[in-house]
């Protein structure tokens, strides 16, 4: 176990559902973040909270909506997604937003989402 | 074209027996490279981190070393065992940016 719990595991839906992604952290972290992993191809850094603020968009589609209410919490709101949208959805946390002192990032085990 | 690049991309060998991932980056300053290992339906996992200044850092039986004037990272992994079977992924930080995936080189151990 990571410290970072993710549900639900797996997720089908439909292009015009609206669901959440739930990410919770265990390890006092004060920064969560999001990630889209396709198939063979490098993860995507989605969004990024710190201290619920969220200060990072890396020019998501407003179809994917996250919410911070507090440091240990994440959500990922997904409506009218495409069938393009279907990939690994990685929530992810660490003490500081940034890396460059060596800090890791602790993974979730991902939500596999399906968009039929 | 990615800024970093991994290969192989996939690779299979015989338990105990060693071998070498490769990650060449073109990320120019940066902070460190991190190597991480995902395991089929999980999350990745930090395995090494190391700054521009380090040429090498051991976990166990892995070994990452870093050659910041050829932009070359390798993964040396010794005496394979079958739960080494997974995805390996370079990332590496630029100053005062995100990090820079990979897309990973999959390993596959055979018994």
């Amino acid at each position: 176990e990571t410290g970072v719990t993710q549900t639900p595991r797996h997720l089908v839906m439909g292009m015009t559902n609206k669901k959440s992604l739930k990410c919770e952290q265990h390890l006092g972290h004060n920064a969560m973040y999001w990630y889209k992993q396709s198939a063979k191809k490098p993860l995507e850094l989605m969004f990024v909270y710190n201290f619920k603020e969220q200060t990072e968009n890396n020019s998501v589609p407003s179809r994917f909506s996250p919410e911070c209410p507090n440091s240990s919490h994440l959500f990922l709101h997904l409506h009218t997604l495409q069938p393009e949208d279907s990939a690994l959805y990685l929530c992810a946390s660490s003490q500081a937003p940034r890396q460059d002192q060596g800090e890791k990032l602790f993974f979730g085990s991902g939500t596999q989402l399906s968009v039929l | 074209k990615n800024q970093v690049e991994q290969s192989p991309q996939s690779l299979i060998i015989l338990e105990g027996k060693n071998c070498t991932l490769q990650c060449n980056y073109t990320v120019s300053p940066f902070s460190n490279l991190r190597w991480y290992k995902q395991d089929t339906g999980r999350g990745p996992v930090s395995l090494t981190i190391m700054t521009f200044s380090e040429n090498t850092k051991s976990n166990g039986r892995y070994t990452a070393t870093l050659d910041a004037d050829t932009k070359q990272s390798s993964l040396h992994i010794t005496a394979s065992q079958l739960s080494d079977s997974a995805s390996y992924i370079c990332v590496v930080l630029p100053r005062n940016y995100q990090l820079i995936w990979g897309a990973g080189t999959k390993l596959i151990i055979k018994p």
